[in-house]
């Protein structure tokens, strides 16, 4: 079965500081990867996702970045945060199945 | 572009009581839907899909979902409620042809008193 590691679980950082969010998965290869980004406790947002090394697809335009530099390791990056960057970050892996999603716990960003 | 809606913020049930949580959805071609569920500061957990044949789908912990073509719907529904039910609840669409991009409404809290 899968299992997905996302460190670190909390974090605060001031504004204009650098960040970088890792989730690591197990259990699986090759996997198709996802960052999203739930904002306010409530909708999510298809930030990031990832096919296979170095393949990294953008979804909205914003201060973050991924990259996927090993199968099974995605990570987020920005090299100065805003205010609007706080929020909860969820990694999620693709399974066998059609649209079947398996998210990690999370990282919750709060951004002063 | 693939779209679901969520009209409800929350909705309230007592325990015991049946529930709905509603979603309606917007798609070109066949529609992909799903039910995730949101335990607080933690991950979505799937409960359930709809990809075709019978449109009542069974999931996880009781949950069953009503995929209605006419009235491009998938309600979550529960035949009796549970406090530990208690959740964000997300609808979602996929959103291409292949893979498992999904397109997640607003979500709906449900509260379920005892």
């Amino acid at each position: 079965s899968q299992t997905i590691h996302q460190w670190p679980a909390t974090l605060v950082q001031p504004v204009g500081s650098p960040l970088s969010l890792e989730c690591t998965v197990e259990g699986t290869s090759n996997p198709n990867l996802y960052w999203y980004r739930q904002a306010a406790g409530r909708g999510l947002q298809l930030l990031f996702y990832s096919v296979g090394i170095g393949q990294i697809s953008s979804e909205v335009p914003q201060n973050l970045s991924a990259s996927r530099p090993q199968d099974r390791q995605f990570i987020l990056s920005s090299k100065k945060l805003l205010l609007s960057d706080s929020g909860f970050y969820l990694c999620a892996v693709g399974t066998s199945q059609p649209g079947e999603l398996f998210f990690g716990e999370g990282s919750r960003l709060t951004v002063l | 572009a693939q779209s679901v809606a969520q009209p409800e913020d929350q909705v309230n049930v007592a325990e015991g009581n049946p529930l709905t949580v509603k979603c309606t959805y917007s798609v070109s071609g066949n529609p992909y839907l799903f039910w995730y569920v949101q335990y607080p500061n933690r991950g979505l957990q799937f409960l359930l899909k709809y990809i075709t044949g019978d449109n009542l789908v069974k999931g996880s912990y009781g949950f069953e979902a009503e995929f209605n073509k006419s009235q491009t719907s998938f309600h979550l529904k529960k035949p009796s409620a549970l406090v530990s039910d208690s959740a964000l609840y997300f609808c979602a669409v996929r959103d291409d042809n292949s893979g498992n991009k999904l397109v997640f409404g607003a979500g709906t809290i449900l509260r379920v008193k005892s």
